[in-house]
């Protein structure tokens, strides 16, 4: 598609209960990248896919978060478990890479609203 | 250690005039790429300008320009003539290593409130 496109917009969900967030990158970008913002914060690095390289996990904050790529396109981000401390905006980007350049720009979807009651 | 620090946590700019956002970095790679980001209050993150670790020049675009000195790591943004809609969140990000396969760090953001 012409943009990251993420889904649902907003996740109003109850502790203790599992979600799944949902990100289509641009098409025929290789990386795909997950961060978390909460309130007023900067951005948290969760995970990065790159290609068919094993994804870098090493931001993930506890084993109740995982997040799959299939076929190299769509990711899902889940959260299980959910705590209140989980409510932030998920925002996922996507970017080409290859080559030698360091200048892959990371293109941000609109982000997923997560609210744990 | 933080990998980039942004020491303003807010900046007040008058309409027109230029402001400068501090952003410092920490990485004992030799290649790596520095990134500016704008958030407005819509929550959109906005790419503004790429400064590569070898970059001899520093990096413009349009209003924007990037302050590169690389022996101090710091990688100030300059914002010329300032309009009502440059206020925002600003983030500043390092890209560690060559080939552009690692994610990107972000700093804890600047917000710039542009006064008329």
């Amino acid at each position: 598609g012409a943009g990251v496109s993420q889904s649902p917009s907003n996740k109003v969900t109850e502790k203790g209960k599992d979600v799944e967030l949902r990100c289509d990158p641009i098409s025929g970008h290789t990386a795909l990248y997950w961060y978390r913002q909460s309130l007023g914060q900067g951005l948290e690095f969760l995970i990065y896919f790159q290609g068919n390289s094993a994804p870098d996990k090493s931001g993930l904050p506890s084993d109740r978060f995982s997040a799959e790529r299939t076929g190299g396109s769509v990711s899902t981000l889940t959260i299980q478990r959910t705590q209140q401390e989980d409510s932030a905006v998920y925002l996922c980007a996507s970017s080409p890479s290859g080559g030698k350049s360091g200048a892959n720009v990371l293109t941000f979807g609109a982000g997923s609203r997560l609210t744990v009651l | 250690a933080q990998k980039i620090t942004q020491t303003q946590p807010g900046m007040f700019v008058q309409e027109k005039e230029a402001v400068t956002l501090d952003c410092t970095y920490d990485t004992s790679d030799q290649s790596y790429g520095l990134f500016w980001y704008k958030q407005p209050s819509s929550g959109e993150m906005i790419f503004l300008i790429y400064q590569g670790s070898y970059d001899e020049q520093n990096a413009t675009e349009g209003r924007y320009s990037l302050n590169f000195q690389k022996a101090r790591k710091s990688a100030n943004l300059v914002i010329s003539a300032s309009q009502l809609g440059d206020s925002a969140m600003y983030f500043c990000a390092m890209r560690e290593g060559s080939m552009g396969r690692r994610a990107l760090t972000f700093g804890s953001g600047t917000r710039l409130q542009v006064q008329p």
